[in-house]
């Protein structure tokens, strides 16, 4: 079955305790990205790639750091997480070219306390 | 950031009427637009990908059209179901180079459909 996988789905944490997000995508998709969901303001792209070894900032990518070694996953790292990243997170998946759908993971649920 | 505004915000109709909400979004240098239906505790999925003016795109009782001279797109529901509801997110398609899939999404509009 052709998914994006996302653990975990539900993370509470502590300030300063360093977490990773795992993004797995079966679909031997280029383009992946990350999203966070917050009351009133739509999803925000955090950090996305084109390809293995390419990443950039999206459009809130403070307090975030991305990797891309291989072609399928795409974590999303909080070094030292703050509650302000409290948030529903989402990653999602795409080929290359604007008329392409993204494909969403289930999404993660991080509470920082 | 581009700005990409959805409205109404949030609506509430009957089982059995029809419901259309807009999308705007920046008139220039336009590359596509997506539609994407998101029910509560799960993911978004995909509706539609608009890349040309005009474009008219149907899926079963959803619609919408897409006017990238004015900026922006039309989704509609005929004979809305209460399975219908949920939030409905645009995405504007940012130009970018090398095939990039740069979204900018709208806050959405939450659709409930009452019995």
């Amino acid at each position: 079955e052709a998914q994006v996988t996302q653990n975990p789905r539900y993370l509470i944490t502590v300030t300063g305790k360093k977490l990773t997000v795992t993004c797995s995508q079966n679909m031997n998709h280029e383009y992946m990205s990350w999203y966070r969901q917050d009351p009133g303001l739509g999803l925000r792209q955090i950090y996305y790639s084109m390809n293995v070894e390419v990443t950039d900032k999206g459009d809130v990518p403070e307090g975030y750091k991305v990797s891309r070694k291989e072609k399928r996953n795409f974590p999303l790292i909080l070094e030292s997480p703050s509650p302000n990243q409290t948030s529903l997170y989402f990653c999602a998946s795409s080929f290359l070219g604007p008329g392409n759908e993204q494909f969403f993971g289930p999404g993660t649920r991080l509470t920082v306390l | 950031i581009l700005n990409v505004e959805q409205s109404p915000q949030s609506l509430h109709v009957q089982e059995g009427d029809s419901t259309n909400f807009t999308c705007s979004f920046p008139s220039s240098n336009f590359y596509a637009l997506h539609w994407y239906r998101w029910e509560t505790a799960k993911s978004p999925e995909a509706l539609f990908v608009m890349t040309l003016n005009g474009d008219e795109k149907k899926k079963g009782r959803i619609s919408a059209t897409l006017n990238t001279k004015e900026g922006y797109s039309y989704l509609y529901i005929k004979g809305s179901q209460p399975e219908d509801s949920a939030t409905y997110l645009c995405a504007f398609n940012v130009p970018f180079t090398g095939g990039g899939n740069k979204l900018t999404f709208g806050t959405g509009t939450q659709l409930k459909v009452e019995l």
